[in-house]
């Protein structure tokens, strides 16, 4: 099993530019969730999704949108990328019931 | 929201020493607790998790310990060699869907 995959691994933006980062898992897991990590910081939750056609907001979604039409991917886009848009953003997933979350590697994103 | 708070951002330890990393967590409503261990350039990659019905749990040389009196966590990690190097995060989880991580502690292991 590849697990979470996350794409692109790096990305350089223009401010207003807007792009989708990609996340896909094979795991058959309901939940999937989306974290951005500021330098030195911990993770900051974007988005959530309990299942397919399911998503909710975390702590920080402005600025961001998801869709969640299949069970393995979650997908986030980021409509007009703003500086403070500039971070590392993780994907996870976890199967249903009480347990840990898987990650991706992340997707490096600098917005100049 | 919530908050999970780590008493020491950088620890620095002796290889073969034992190391304690803590974690300080405010809800006394959170039921299930996890340790991640992050290297660099990677996602968290899980070690070990802990619910609140108990005080203490063991894995393969690492040990998580729950006080619920004062709402502290820690991941005791015995033995430390160089590969345990990396930045250790405590996550608490309260509503069932949602997880609250901390800051984060660097380990470093001194050859």
């Amino acid at each position: 099993n590849a697990g979470v995959t996350q794409t692109p691994k790096f990305r350089i933006l223009k401010i207003g530019q807007s792009m989708t980062l990609q996340c896909t898992q094979d795991m058959n897991h309901n939940y999937m969730y989306w974290y951005r990590q500021d330098p030195g910081m911990g993770l900051k939750l974007i988005y959530y999704s309990v299942g397919a056609g399911i998503t909710d907001k975390g702590e920080v979604p402005n600025g961001y949108n998801v869709s969640r039409s299949t069970t393995e991917d979650f997908p986030l886009r980021l409509e007009l990328a703003a500086p403070s848009q500039t971070s590392v953003y993780f994907c996870a997933s976890r199967p249903q019931g009480l347990g840990p979350q898987h990650f991706g590697d992340g997707t490096r994103l600098s917005i100049l | 929201g919530e908050s999970v708070g780590l008493h020491l951002p950088t620890l620095s330890v002796q290889e073969g020493d034992n190391s304690i990393i803590n974690c300080a967590y405010s809800n006394s409503a959170s039921d299930y607790f996890i340790w991640y261990k992050q290297e660099s350039g990677k996602g968290p990659q899980f070690i070990i998790d802990i619910r609140s019905n108990m005080d203490k749990r063991q894995g393969q040389r690492v040990t998580v310990l729950l006080n619920k009196t004062v709402k502290h966590l820690s991941l005791q990690i015995a033995a430390t060699q160089p590969g345990d190097s990396a930045v250790y995060f405590c996550a608490e989880n309260i509503s069932g869907n949602q997880f609250y991580f901390g800051t984060g502690t660097s380990l470093t292991v001194i050859p």
